[in-house]
This record gives structure tokens, C-alpha cells and sequence, in this order.
């Protein structure tokens, strides 16, 4: 158990849906990340957050957005899905902005029918 | 194309047996690199970190080598054991940003 939380574990929604994935981090941790994964692909950055604000930005669509609250848990939201958007989506986190030592969560598997 | 790939794409191999799966990176500066377990459906679960200095680190049945001046690393899997059935994926960090390069993975299967 890394100590990374995420829920839901899975989520089947329709095209064009919107829907929020949940993730805590670690006691203590100050950075999470968001990270994409499809089938048969490696794991795709999508973004960071540091202490509340956005720290670095990868191959995030404009369709999805994500915030950390101040209590340091952290939402993943993507609006007006697609098929291919079908993926497993898992949330990482670090004690500080910078990506030494990654804790990943379960993930959430998301199915867009 | 990726700045980082691992080879074998999948492995199968006997339990007891041992294997060697390989990274190569273009990642530049280099920062550190790490390799992960993944089971099927869970999360990446780290394996060894490495920065420039190091060039072994093991952690049990696993060693992991790195070669900067050739940008090429290797996990060592020594008397697989059946749990040893996983994804492998090196993950290489550049100096100076928060980014990590990803490589797709060795898928390992160890069959009895």
C-alpha cells in the first residue's frame, strides 16, 4: 500500500459525459500527479500540482482540467469524453515539487461506452 | 520518438530462471533513473532509483545497472518466482525539471 488514495476504483460513463477522479496523497506529500494510461500504452504525463498551484503541464487535453484543494487532495476532471478516452488514470505523489521519489495510487479505470 | 526504450517488448520465462531487461535513454541532462513493477491493473510500485554516480543497485532478487556514459540501464531478475509476472518500466528524469520520461514497459511473464 503506497499510501495513495484513489476513487472511484472504476468508472463506466457514455460519450460526452463529464466525470471527476478523486486522489489523497500521501500524509505529508505536497506534489501529485496525474498520469494516463491506455491499453498496450506506457503511462502518459498529463500534470502536477505542488502545494495548490500547477507546477508543470504534459500531454493534457484541453478537455481535461484538475486543481489540488488545500488540504492537498487533488481532482481530476475531464468533460465531453471520447471513446479513446477509455484508460487507466492513476495519481502519484511526492513530499516535494521535485520527482525523485513517486507513490502511485491503485488507479481509477475509467470506460467510456 | 520516445526518450526511452526498453527491450524486450515481452518476455516469457521459467520459473527459478533468471532475465535481464534493458532501458535505453536519450533523456539529457540526465537526473536519475528508476525502474517500476507493475501488476496487471495496479499501480507502478518503485523498484530501485539511480542517479549519475551509481552504476548497480539491487533491492532482493533485483539488480539494476546503469551506464551514463552510454544511456543504457538493465534490471537483472534473478530466480523468477511466479509473483515476478509484471510490467518493468524505466523511468528516466532530466535535471532541472519535474518532467519523467516513460518507457512502455517489459512485459515479464514467469510460467511454472
Amino acid at each position: 500500500d503506497s499510501g495513495v488514495t484513489q476513487t472511484p476504483k472504476h468508472l463506466i460513463t457514455a460519450t460526452g459525459q463529464r466525470v471527476t477522479l478523486r486522489c489523497s496523497p500521501r500524509s505529508g506529500d505536497l506534489s501529485v500527479y496525474w498520469y494516463q494510461q491506455s491499453l498496450d500504452q506506457g503511462l502518459q504525463f498529463l500534470i502536477q500540482y505542488y502545494n495548490g498551484e500547477e507546477r508543470a503541464k504534459g500531454n493534457i487535453l484541453e478537455r481535461f482540467s484538475a486543481q489540488q484543494f488545500p488540504d492537498l487532495h487533488s481532482e481530476l476532471n475531464l468533460s465531453s469524453l471520447e471513446l479513446g478516452d477509455s484508460a487507466l488514470y492513476f495519481c502519484a505523489s511526492s513530499a516535494t515539487s521535485g520527482s525523485f521519489e513517486q507513490f502511485f495510487g491503485p488507479g481509477t479505470r475509467l470506460t467510456v461506452l | 520518438k520516445n526518450q526511452v526504450e526498453q527491450s524486450p517488448q515481452s518476455l516469457i520465462i521459467l520459473e527459478g530462471k533468471n532475465c535481464t531487461l534493458q532501458c535505453n535513454y536519450t533523456v539529457s541532462p540526465f537526473s536519475n533513473l528508476r525502474w517500476y513493477k507493475q501488476d496487471t491493473g495496479r499501480g507502478p510500485v518503485s523498484l530501485t532509483i539511480m542517479t549519475f554516480s551509481e552504476n548497480t543497485k539491487s533491492n532482493g532478487r533485483y539488480t539494476a545497472t546503469l551506464d551514463a556514459d552510454t544511456k543504457q540501464s538493465s534490471l537483472h531478475i534473478t530466480a523468477s518466482q511466479l509473483s515476478d509476472s509484471a510490467s518493468y518500466i524505466c523511468v528516466v528524469s532530466a535535471r532541472g525539471n519535474n518532467r519523467l520520461a516513460f518507457g512502455k514497459g517489459n512485459q515479464v511473464v514467469v510460467i511454472p
